[in-house]
């Protein structure tokens, strides 16, 4: 069973376009993080939400933890093609980070 | 330069033989982690440790061995290659345990003929 699940799996839209990813669990987190995966590199953070609730913004992208803290979302707005890679979030289950499969995500110029 | 490398970037095996891969750190950060890529799988923690002579297993250990002599240097072995090992390997570090910032080495696709 997949403790954090994230959708789309793949999503594919024109540049200049908004959307939205999740990351959905059925067990309450104490914080949660969103990386992104560029291909043939490792995974950087991009942000940690800790409360419930929290809107955090980083440029274009908005991150939301919800407030039962089992879920987060991840919007873009205006995508551009430097988005594209692969989103993952992650969470902390005994003391170790566990991640989602990820939502591969390709912006079209 | 400061960071995390992994060596080597590219490696194709057979089946049976033992295979190192290496990951080397800069930042004297106390915990390093073994991850494995795979699609449909997602990233599935090897082994961690916290601490020169100190690991753990985490998600998916076995046919993996590691050791942590000395701090910056975290290498993960295979001791008889298996098909099913083939993947992209990921060593990462962290100053702490837990929801902190992990930072990844640039991984190693391992091909099991």
């Amino acid at each position: 069973t997949q403790l954090l699940e994230q959708s789309p799996q793949f999503l594919s839209i024109q540049e200049g376009e908004n959307l939205t990813v999740y990351c959905n669990s059925s067990s309450v987190f104490s914080s949660l993080q969103w990386y992104r995966q560029e291909p043939g590199e490792g995974p950087v953070l991009l942000v940690t939400v800790v409360t419930g609730g929290e809107v955090k913004k980083l440029k274009r992208l908005t991150f939301q933890f919800g407030d039962a803290r089992k879920d987060s979302s991840l919007h873009i707005t205006a995508a551009q093609p430097g988005d594209t890679g692969l989103y993952l979030c992650a969470g902390d289950r005994d003391d170790k980070i566990i991640f989602g499969k990820g939502t591969r995500l390709h912006i079209l110029p | 330069d400061a960071g995390i490398t992994q060596s080597p970037r590219y490696k194709i095996t057979e089946t049976g033989r033992q295979v190192t891969l290496m990951c080397h750190q800069t930042w004297s950060h106390s915990y390093m982690f073994w991850y494995r890529q795979d699609l449909g799988h997602g990233l599935r923690l090897i082994y961690y440790s916290a601490a020169a002579d100190i690991t753990d297993k985490g998600e998916v250990p076995d046919g993996y061995v590691v050791s942590r002599s000395k701090t910056e240097n975290f290498p993960l072995t295979l001791e008889s290659a298996t098909r099913s090992q083939t993947s992209v390997y990921f060593c990462a570090s962290s100053e702490t345990q837990g929801i902190n910032e992990q930072f990844f080495g640039p991984g190693t696709r391992l091909t099991v003929l």
